[in-house]
């Protein structure tokens, strides 16, 4: 089991560029999340989905997409890139269908994204 | 609204020495309660978590926490401190109410250990 898998780990991207992270669950999970981790702040929630074909915003979502592709990926698009959005990005999974709840989250080791 | 407020963005301790971060929460129904660590350059991973029964919560690696509902608390500790639990930790709170959950996470503490 691989767990939590994020592409790319690391990536700079200029002011108004676009791009997507990547991430997919090998453990079944019906949960999936987007964080970002900023100094000082911990971690704020930008997407999840609570089960395929389902998305819902977080606390940070301006500036983000997602896309739940099937039960195992989560995509996460910068549609236009912003100096304000340079921070590392975290995807984890859950296994309940309603959210976090009791459920453990597991995470990927994340994306660490520049944006100049 | 729930939140989770961790005193002290930095903990040294003496290797040996007893472990306590501070984890305070604020939620307006029975909260689950969570303790993340994250180990440089990687992910978060659950060290342990309460949610109803026992108040004192054991985890990995030698670590525990008590919940006090009068104190509306969640601290970690652990009684002897070794080199390998320099990380940074994350207190979380999760409401139990269903539907739209989320876990709101504390600012974090990084705690360094001293040889």
């Amino acid at each position: 089991n691989a767990g939590v898998t994020q592409t790319p780990k690391f990536q700079v991207l200029k002011t108004g560029q676009s791009m997507t992270l990547q991430c997919a669950q090998d453990m079944n999970h019906n949960s999936m999340y987007w964080y970002r981790q900023d100094p000082g702040m911990g971690l704020r929630l930008i997407y999840y989905s609570a089960s395929e074909g389902t998305t819902d915003k977080g606390e940070v979502p301006n500036g983000y997409n997602v896309s739940r592709l099937n039960k195992r990926e989560f995509s996460l698009r910068l549609e236009s890139a912003a100096p304000s959005q340079t921070s590392v990005y975290f995807c984890a999974s859950s296994e309940g269908t309603s959210g976090p709840s009791t459920d453990t989250q597991y995470f990927g080791p994340g994306t660490r994204l520049t944006v100049l | 609204a729930q939140s989770v407020t961790q005193l002290g963005s930095h903990v040294s301790v003496s290797e040996g020495a007893l472990v306590l971060l501070r984890c305070n929460y604020s939620s307006s129904v029975p909260p689950y309660l969570f303790w993340y660590v994250q180990y440089p350059n990687q992910g978060l991973q659950l060290l342990l978590k309460y949610t109803t029964g026992a108040t004192l919560v054991k985890g990995i690696n030698g670590f525990e926490a008590e919940f006090k509902k009068s104190e509306t608390s969640f601290h970690l500790t652990k009684p002897s401190a070794h080199m390998s639990d320099a990380a940074e930790y994350f207190c979380a709170v999760s409401q139990t109410n269903f539907g739209n959950e989320k876990l709101t996470f504390g600012t974090g503490t990084r705690l360094t250990i001293i040889p």
